[in-house]
């Protein structure tokens, strides 16, 4: 059964860093892009990111641009998102998905950030 | 880099259709085919209905529609049953190569 799943989520104070991670199984990783979107709470998705499959092609939405990188080891079927100076309104739900050629398939359940002093 | 619009809410009877819009510009919507559509479930992930405007994908019920028509992009869900009571999102690539959600539409059945 293919499945992704999130960690690294937790509860940070303003301006601190926190590295995400995304893992596949049943199914290899290394062959499709990857988005990042988030969910604050009570709010609708937002597109947050992508690395493409050879990790060479890396787009961000511009609220994020300079603070959050995205990387990517195939050899452990593995995406990661480092987030830095996290900001108040960067708390959300983070969910990584498969990109099927500028749609998302699979989708993991999410890891929860909260950015709170 | 502003959200796709979409209407807050829509509302329908059993057995009814409704269509939800989804506008952008000739950067996102309108500029090629990669409009898809999410249903997702309070506290659930979503789920993908409808990919590249009009496809849909297997097991996804045949009630699920897409359509596009310049700038704004639909779904429509026929023969309205009440597990389709969910948010809604389209999602749409643009032209300098990043991605948009649409704002979400909270679908009601009466």
């Amino acid at each position: 059964q293919v499945h992704l799943e999130e960690s690294g989520g937790g509860v940070v104070q303003p301006g601190r860093s926190l590295r995400l991670s995304c893992a596949a199984s049943g199914f290899t990783l290394s062959s499709h892009g990857v988005h990042w979107v988030r969910q604050a709470p009570g709010k609708g998705l937002e597109w947050v990111a992508f690395i493409s499959q050879d990790g060479n092609n890396k787009y961000y939405v511009d609220s994020v641009k300079g603070r959050f990188t995205l990387s990517r080891d195939n050899s452990k079927n593995t995406v990661s998102l480092q987030i830095n100076n996290l900001r108040v309104d960067d708390t959300a739900i983070y969910s990584c998905a498969q990109d099927l050629g500028n749609y998302m398939d699979v989708w993991g359940q999410g890891t929860t950030v909260t950015v709170s002093s | 880099q502003s959200a796709l619009t979409q209407p807050a809410s829509v509302s329908g009877s059993p057995g009814q259709s409704i269509t939800i819009s989804c506008t952008g510009t000739s950067s996102d919507v309108g500029g090629d085919e990669y409009v898809s559509w999410y249903q997702q479930y309070p506290g659930k992930a979503p789920k993908l209905v409808i990919y590249d405007v009009i496809d849909r994908p297997p097991g996804v019920s045949y009630r699920f529609s897409g359509s596009k028509s310049g700038n704004t992009a639909s779904l429509t869900i026929s023969g309205l049953q009440a597990e389709d009571e969910a948010e809604y999102y389209c999602f749409s690539y643009r032209s300098d190569r990043t991605w948009v959600f649409g704002g979400g539409t909270k679908l009601t059945v009466l």
